[in-house]
């Protein structure tokens, strides 16, 4: 069984940094795809960051290019992001999620890690 | 971007109803569209992908097909358990958008 755990978030003032992690099981890691998607309190997904297999792509989000950074390490079965220069608007519960073998779509979710950005 | 504007924002249907759910694309995105349900409380599901592929476990009454650039999720005789929000999603091009979602409720 596919299990994606994310760990990391919390609350955090606007400007600062945070680090999400996601460990994954119950499949071959270093075979798939990696996204991160977010969703804002009460409102709809937003799909910020893809990772390759092995990491020789890597797309983004407008909202956080240059600013969120994806990574992973296929040794230790664990996807990252890396988060910085924080803002208000960056409030949202932070997915991680398997990306299909034939498809940009997600096939598997983490249950989430809640980020707020507040002063 | 590809834009995908999606409807109902929300509907209401009774235990047995059959209901659909509208997205339409900004652009051609040549059958590269997913839906996925997400349950209170909980993450989002993929239900199906290049537009009318069931995912592995999915039950049969979910359905997706197309015309043109408008894409469409039926289901058919709705159970408690289907209750939730439900996203359709482009795979086609990056920036990969969400359309903004359907509140579905069972009567």
């Amino acid at each position: 069984e596919v299990q994606l755990v994310e760990s990391g978030g919390g609350l955090v003032k606007p400007g600062s940094s945070l680090k999400l992690s996601c460990v994954a099981s119950g499949f071959t890691f270093s075979s798939y795809g990696m996204h991160w998607i977010r969703q804002a309190p009460k409102k709809g997904l937003e799909w910020i960051a893809l990772i390759y297999y092995d990491s020789s792509n890597k797309y983004y989000a407008d909202s956080v290019k240059g600013r969120f950074t994806i990574s992973r390490d296929n040794s230790k079965n664990t996807l990252y992001l890396e988060m910085n220069s924080l803002r208000s608007e960056d409030t949202a519960m932070y997915y991680c999620a398997k990306g299909h073998y034939s498809s940009y779509v997600m096939d598997a979710w983490g249950q989430g890690a809640s980020v707020t950005v507040s002063s | 971007d590809i834009q995908m504007t999606q409807s109902p924002a929300s509907l209401s249907a009774s235990l047995g109803e059959t209901v659909s759910i509208e997205c339409l694309a900004s652009e051609d995105i040549y059958s590269n569209l997913a839906w996925y349900q997400q349950k209170p409380g909980k993450s989002p599901q993929l239900l199906i992908y290049y537009a009318s592929s069931l995912q592995d476990g999915v039950p049969s009454r979910f359905s997706g097909s197309e015309s043109g650039t408008q894409y469409s999720l039926e289901i058919n005789s709705l159970q408690p358990e289907d209750e939730g929000d439900y996203f359709c999603q482009q795979s086609y091009k990056f920036p990969l958008t969400f359309g903004s979602g359907t509140k579905l409720e069972i009567k």
